[in-house]
């Protein structure tokens, strides 16, 4: 069965500070990772996509993947309070599959 | 640009009583749909998927049943809602992948669902 394991905090971090969301994932198959940030009863927002391994940096955040060891995280640096939200990261094969979600990360951001 | 709506924003229905959430996508044609449900606390939870008209794939046993009656529409229905059913249901749209490469997923608004 698919998984995806996140830590689901709260992780409490100072306002400027560097915020590291972790996730790990089951399926070797999986070949797209996506971050998502989801405030408290509002829909999903994509903010990352990632497919190979290495890191990729989009303004104040940058995911790092590592297929070989099932691995995925997001640094969101210069951390705002509005960054505060939970951040989901889903995985997906090839086809038409659906996303495979973990419970979130709850991030707190501290003014 | 592609857009997706989902209505109605809340609902609150009573057990037993018939359900019908729907799901239209704009600016897209042929889009993989999906309905998702989050309980409270809980991750997303993929119900139903669909790569066409009239194409439904189930992952979760249940009394849901959903239906795509056209290309960019895609609605959740129910006969008789249950106290469980209550969640937050979303529904999502991507491309048609190509290559084996998946592609994020745009949800929509989503509808709060409360049952009692």
């Amino acid at each position: 069965q698919k998984e995806v394991e996140q830590n689901s905090g709260p992780l409490s971090v100072p306002e400027g500070a560097i915020a590291s969301l972790n996730c790990t994932y089951s399926d070797r198959g999986s070949q797209s990772f996506f971050w998502y940030r989801q405030y408290s009863g509002k829909s999903p927002e994509l903010i990352m996509s990632i497919y190979s391994n290495g890191d990729k940096e989009d303004g104040r955040f940058t995911a790092q993947l590592n297929k070989a060891s099932q691995y995925v995280s997001l640094l969101i640096r210069d951390s705002q309070p509005s960054d505060s939200a939970t951040y989901l990261c889903p995985s997906v094969g090839g086809g038409a599959d659906g996303l495979t979600f973990g419970k979130g990360t709850h991030l707190i951001i501290q003014p | 640009s592609q857009t997706i709506h989902q209505w109605p924003a809340t609902l609150v229905q009573p057990v037993g009583s018939p359900l019908s959430l729907e799901c239209t996508v704009e600016g897209t044609s042929n889009p993989n749909l999906y309905w998702y449900r989050q309980a409270a606390g809980r991750g997303l939870q993929l119900l139903f998927y669909s790569v066409g008209i009239g194409q439904i794939s189930s992952e979760v046993p249940q009394n849901l049943s959903a239906s795509r009656p056209q290309d960019r529409q895609f609605i959740l229905s129910s006969k008789k809602l249950l106290l469980s059913d209550s969640g937050f249901y979303l529904c999502a749209w991507s491309v048609s992948r190509t290559g084996g490469i998946g592609y994020g997923y745009t949800f929509g608004s989503g509808t709060r669902l409360t049952v009692v």
